[in-house]
């Protein structure tokens, strides 16, 4: 066990719709790290938050957003979906930027 | 645009064999991680190398970094099943906060 939450473990929903997937980091970590996980794109890094700021921007779509809340949960918000949208969808968390990070058990997103 | 390679992709070895996985990267860095990733659960840290020269090890894994090859190695000593996951390396790009994942090395050691 990482220390890192993430719920709901699955979500099924369908096209067009918007879900909201939740992150609570190891206690005393300041940064976390949104992951998508597919067979065909690999893992992707998606954004970047440290103590409640936006740190980093990676492949993240316009239809996704994320923010960190002063308690430090994330949460990483998806909108209008599309089958391509379903994958595994890890968070991460760290100390700090260059520190190891401890990963959450993930959400597997389906999207039919 | 920092691209991280893997190699092989797939690995299947004999229990008590040695091996060794190599992960290259585009972009000048000083930092490299070592993840692991078991069927159907997350991802594991393995190793951070922070510095070129750095050596890791633990168990039958050790991990190397050379920043001027801009090249990293998880050697795999005396193979065992429980060893057999998916191992992925990843580099920041320097200056900006962002993680690149190496696309995987899907590992299997036969018993």
């Amino acid at each position: 066990d990482s220390g890192v939450t993430q719920t709901p473990k699955h979500l099924i929903t369908a096209t067009g719709q918007r879900v909201t997937l939740r992150c609570s980091p190891r206690s005393g970590d300041l940064s976390v790290y949104w992951y998508q996980q597919s067979l065909d794109q690999g893992l992707q890094f998606l954004i970047q938050y440290y103590n409640g700021e936006e740190r980093a921007k990676g492949n993240i779509l316009e239809r996704f957003s994320a923010q960190q809340f002063p308690d430090l949960h994330s949460e990483l918000n998806l909108s209008s979906l599309e089958l391509g949208d379903s994958a595994l969808y890890f968070c991460a968390s760290s100390v700090a930027a260059d520190y190891e990070q401890y990963f959450g058990p993930g959400t597997r997103l389906t999207v039919t | 645009e920092l691209k991280v390679e893997q190699n092989p992709l797939f690995l299947s070895m004999q229990e008590g064999k040695n091996y060794t996985i190599y992960c290259n990267y585009s972009t000048t860095s000083d930092r490299l991680y070592w993840y692991r990733q078991d069927p159907g659960k997350s991802l594991e840290s393995l190793f951070v190398l922070l510095s070129n020269g750095a050596v890791k090890q633990e168990g039958r894994l050790m991990a190397s970094l050379d920043t001027k090859a801009r090249l990293s190695t998880l050697h795999i000593t005396a193979a065992v099943h429980d060893l057999s996951a998916t191992y992925f390396c990843a580099v920041d790009h320097p200056g900006t906060y962002k993680y690149i994942f190496g696309t995987g090395t899907r590992l299997k050691v036969l018993a």
